[in-house]
């Protein structure tokens, strides 16, 4: 079955520092991944995905992620946080539905990031 | 069109009530998908369809839910006889019918059962 781990509940970052968020996947055969972000009582934001071909992606407001398939990882990171990326981040993999092509996401359980200024 | 619009935002009902919610995807999109998300947790998958056909339903959908997409453009969430542990944001969200292609969610429902 497929799962997706994000193993930190609360990450911290003062602003202007680099920022990590983990996530680690399991999937059978080659992962479709996603990052969303969700700000408080509002739906969910995509950032960037990962389908195939470069392992750095590059999304929105400066985010990016690095896939690395031997350690089934896709980490978001971002070179200089601001406090106004303070949310709730997922990560999601893209798994296929039985019928036809469509897929449906997986998500992980998130991550709050906290920005400090 | 700018988005996946839901209505309403938040809705507080007792206990046994029955409950509608509304998803209106992106106009050109022919896939629709309902997910629901607890405090704490992620979103899970709860239904999809393509066009007006639904086509796959997860075990979390009881018999209590129903969902349908008379035209293939807006779609309808019903919950018979709430319960408390059916408390929590209902998501729609809509993709085009693209391999890769990412999904753009509403802003949800939120369903207090009280």
């Amino acid at each position: 079955a497929q799962s997706v781990a994000q193993p930190e509940d609360q990450v911290n970052v003062a602003e202007g520092n680099p920022l990590t968020v983990k996530c680690t996947y399991s999937v059978s055969g080659n992962p479709y991944l996603f990052w969303y972000v969700q700000y408080p009582n509002r739906g969910l934001q995509f950032l960037l995905k990962y389908i195939t071909g470069d392992n750095l992606v590059k999304g929105s407001y400066g985010f990016e992620a690095e896939f690395n398939k031997s350690q089934t990882s896709f980490h978001l990171k971002k070179p200089s946080a601001l406090v106004s990326d303070s949310a709730l981040y997922f990560c999601a993999v893209s798994v296929r539905i039985s019928s036809g092509s469509a897929r449906q996401l997986t998500f992980g359980s998130g991550t709050q990031l906290t920005v400090l200024p | 069109d700018t988005g996946v619009s839901q209505d309403p935002r938040h809705k507080i009902t007792k206990r046994g009530q029955n409950v509608t919610f509304r998803c209106d995807p992106i106009s050109e999109h022919n896939r629709l998908y309902w997910y629901r998300q607890t405090l704490g947790q992620g979103p899970e998958f709860l239904t999809y369809f393509q066009n007006e056909a639904q086509l796959e339903k997860s075990r979390l959908l009881s018999d209590r839910f129903s969902a349908e997409r008379p035209k293939g453009s807006f779609s309808t969430l019903e919950i018979q006889r709430t319960e408390q542990g059916d408390s929590a944001m209902y998501l729609c969200a809509s993709s085009l019918e693209v391999t890769g292609t990412e999904a753009f969610f509403g802003q949800g429902t939120r369903l207090t059962v009280v």
